[in-house]
């Protein structure tokens, strides 16, 4: 596509469910992240694939969040047993490669809100 | 720690001025920086890179310095406009593999 799409742009969840947010970057583009931004809040660094090699899960806050990318492509970012903490707008980004010029194209985000 | 820091009180400031925002950070050495724009229920998008090696990088009405001594980036906006109201985010390479480490962002409003 065009640009990064995610989806769903906006889930509502009870505390306690498991979501799954979806990502899908631009053709092409062989790196890829997740972002988490909390009202009037940065962007916390979440998890970052590159290629084959073994993804960058050192931004994850706990346990109950994983993240994965099929064929290189797609990526799907779950949150287990969800908590009211976790609502937050979810930010995917993809970049073309990895160097040290690398801009990242971000998506619209996926709008959590967990009651 | 580390700490990427961008003045949190929203800039005010007259159509056709020059906005200035900062970014400060420490415990960094990043070999590069990038400006962002955010929209409201937008994502980021990008606007400069500059490098550590370089001090002063510019496009149209944009300007950013890079200060690897006071470890400061300073972001210009000559003769705003009211459409340059956003917030505006610092990102600082870390892990040196195109990870950015994001500071919070400053709202700029720019008032006709």
């Amino acid at each position: 596509g065009a640009g990064v799409s995610q989806s769903p742009s906006n889930k509502v969840t009870e505390k306690g469910k498991d979501v799954e947010l979806r990502c899908d970057p631009i053709s092409g583009h062989t790196a890829l992240y997740w972002y988490r931004q909390s009202l009037g809040q940065g962007l916390e660094f979440l998890i970052y694939f590159q290629g084959n090699s073994a993804p960058d899960k050192s931004g994850l806050p706990s346990d109950r969040f994983s993240a994965e990318r099929t064929g290189g492509s797609v990526s799907t970012l779950t949150i287990q047993r969800t908590q009211q903490e976790d609502s937050a707008v979810y930010l995917c980004a993809s970049s073309r490669e990895v160097s040290n010029t690398g801009e990242l194209f971000f998506g619209e985000g996926s709008r959590l809100t967990v009651l | 720690s580390q700490k990427i820091e961008q003045n949190s009180e929203a800039l005010n400031i007259q159509e056709g001025k020059t906005a200035t925002l900062t970014c400060n950070y420490t415990n960094y050495s990043p070999a590069y920086l990038q400006w962002y724009r955010q929209d409201p229920g937008r994502g980021p998008v990008f606007l400069l890179l500059i490098r550590e090696n370089e001090k002063e990088k510019r496009k149209e009405r944009l300007k950013v310095t890079f200060d690897t001594t006071l470890k400061q980036s300073l972001f210009h906006i000559t003769a705003s406009q009211p459409a340059d109201s956003a917030t505006y985010l610092c990102a600082l390479e870390n892990g040196g593999y195109n990870k950015l480490i994001f500071g919070a962002g400053t709202r700029l409003a720019v008032h006709p």
